[in-house]
């Protein structure tokens, strides 16, 4: 049964960078994408980006983006989504989630959850607070 | 980017009633719209993707419809499980967006 678990939470100063894994099981990560999703407290939800297990190409959200990594380790199955300088409104529950591109061209990815997000990790908490 | 608004924000509904949940683009979108359920404190869950395209193991009460710009969820009888916050989720380019969320409620 296919399955994803993250980090555990984290708590960081404004300024600071945070690091949040996602380990999948059951399944290939090679043969999938991942897609990192966040919400806010009492909030909806805000996609930040999708990274192909494949090859590594990643699509970002242009709020995030001149912040946010997203890599994968295929040796180890897990996929990794870094974000730097922190302020107070990154605080919030970080989930990934697999998600497949309909197709790909060498300008970038497109309809990057093909057939929806399936499968989710339970959530890492981030709070950035000084 | 493409927004999404989702409508009514909140919906309160009895078990047994019927109910449906709308979505709208600013932009078309073809059928590249999924929908998602989401409880307190637990991940949102797949319901629908590619407008109308029942994830497995959804029950069959659940159904999508719609394309282009408006998107709509149906449940044809609500179910105590039901009670919960819907999203739905549009992937047409290469980005995604998410709508504001339905709140769906005991009456």
């Amino acid at each position: 049964q296919a399955q994803l678990v993250q980090s555990g939470g984290e708590v960081k100063k404004p300024g600071a960078s945070v690091r949040v894994s996602c380990e999948a099981s059951g399944y290939s990560l090679i043969s999938y994408g991942i897609t990192w999703v966040r919400q806010a407290p009492g909030q909806g939800l805000e996609w930040m980006g999708w990274i192909s297990g494949k090859n590594g190409h990643t699509e970002y959200a242009e709020k995030v983006q001149d912040r946010l990594t997203m890599t994968t380790d295929t040796s180890t199955n897990t996929a990794y989504m870094e974000l730097r300088t922190l302020r107070s409104d990154d605080t919030a529950v970080y989930y990934c989630a697999r998600a497949s591109a309909g197709f790909c061209t060498n300008i970038g990815c497109y309809r990057l959850a093909y057939n929806g997000m399936d499968v989710w990790g339970q959530g890492t908490t981030v709070i950035v607070s000084s | 980017d493409i927004q999404m608004t989702q409508s009514p924000s909140t919906l309160s509904a009895s078990v047994g009633d019927r109910v449906t949940i709308t979505c709208r683009a600013s932009q078309s979108i073809s059928n590249w719209l999924a929908w998602y359920q989401q409880k307190p404190g637990k991940a949102p869950k797949l319901l629908i993707y590619k407008a109308s395209s029942l994830e497995s193991g959804v029950p069959s009460r659940f159904s999508g419809s719609g394309s282009g710009t408006e998107f709509t969820l149906t449940i044809s009888s609500l179910q105590p499980d039901d009670f919960a916050t819907y999203y739905c989720q549009q992937y047409n380019t290469y980005s995604s967006t998410f709508g504001q969320g339905t709140k769906l409620e005991i009456k």
